[in-house]
């Protein structure tokens, strides 16, 4: 079965440790992405890549770097610059053909809690 | 970047219709309409998209104004499984097909 998956689902980390979580897709797609989500708020993006080896920054880049090294794969790495770490983050990813009709995918996100 | 307008929250009572508006008065011509719905601690999954016709699928139903400066994402019957926050987008088409981006949506409950 074609998909999306993030893992770990839950992950902890101890302040002024370097995490990274995980991003897979079998889709075939061209574009990823990676959003935080805090609690009863929308989905900020975060860093996003339109192609291998490329990648743009989103609106809250800042602590957080990403590599696109494969086209299934785009890892997010939450520095210890990351001031306020303790987030939902979620990855999707999105076939590109130039028109605005292509669905996007999302996995089912890492809850990263800062201990 | 064209942008979407919903309200905060939306409340509706078991097995009625519920109809969840989305303003996006600055949208272009080749802009289509997405909706997406993100159940609790997961991931947001797709529901409809349309570009001027009205769209029907196993989900629900996507009407869009004439003008397509709004739309409403019609459930014909909500269950329980509705109660879930949706968020209408606007995805470009050409140069900026790439663009995701999400506002806060609307957070629907849904009443027994």
């Amino acid at each position: 079965d074609g998909g999306i998956t993030q893992s770990p689902k839950y992950l902890f980390r101890k302040e002024g440790q370097n995490v990274t979580l995980s991003c897979e897709q079998n889709l075939n797609h061209d574009a990823m992405y990676w959003y935080r989500q805090d609690p009863g708020q929308g989905l900020r993006l975060i860093y996003y890549s339109q192609i291998v080896n490329d990648f743009q920054k989103g609106d809250i880049a800042e602590g957080y770097s990403v590599s696109r090294e494969k086209k299934e794969s785009f890892p997010l790495t939450v520095t210890s610059a990351q001031k306020n770490p303790t987030a939902f983050y979620l990855c999707a990813s999105m076939l590109l053909t130039g028109r605005g009709n292509t669905e996007a995918f999302f996995g089912q996100g890492t809850r990263l809690t800062v201990v | 970047d064209a942008k979407t307008t919903q309200p905060n929250s939306m409340e509706s009572n078991e097995e009625e219709p519920v109809h969840l508006p989305c303003n996006h008065s600055t949208i272009s011509g080749t802009d289509y309409i997405h909706w997406y719905r993100q159940l609790p601690s997961q991931g947001p999954e797709y529901v409809i998209h349309g570009l001027t016709s009205n769209v029907n699928n196993r989900m629900a139903s996507l009407a869009i104004a004439e003008d397509r400066k709004s739309s409403t994402l019609i459930l014909h019957r909500a269950t329980l499984r509705d109660a879930a926050v949706y968020y209408c987008i606007l995805r470009a088409s050409g140069a900026g097909s790439y663009q995701l981006t999400f506002g806060k949506g609307t957070k629907l409950s849904v009443i027994p």
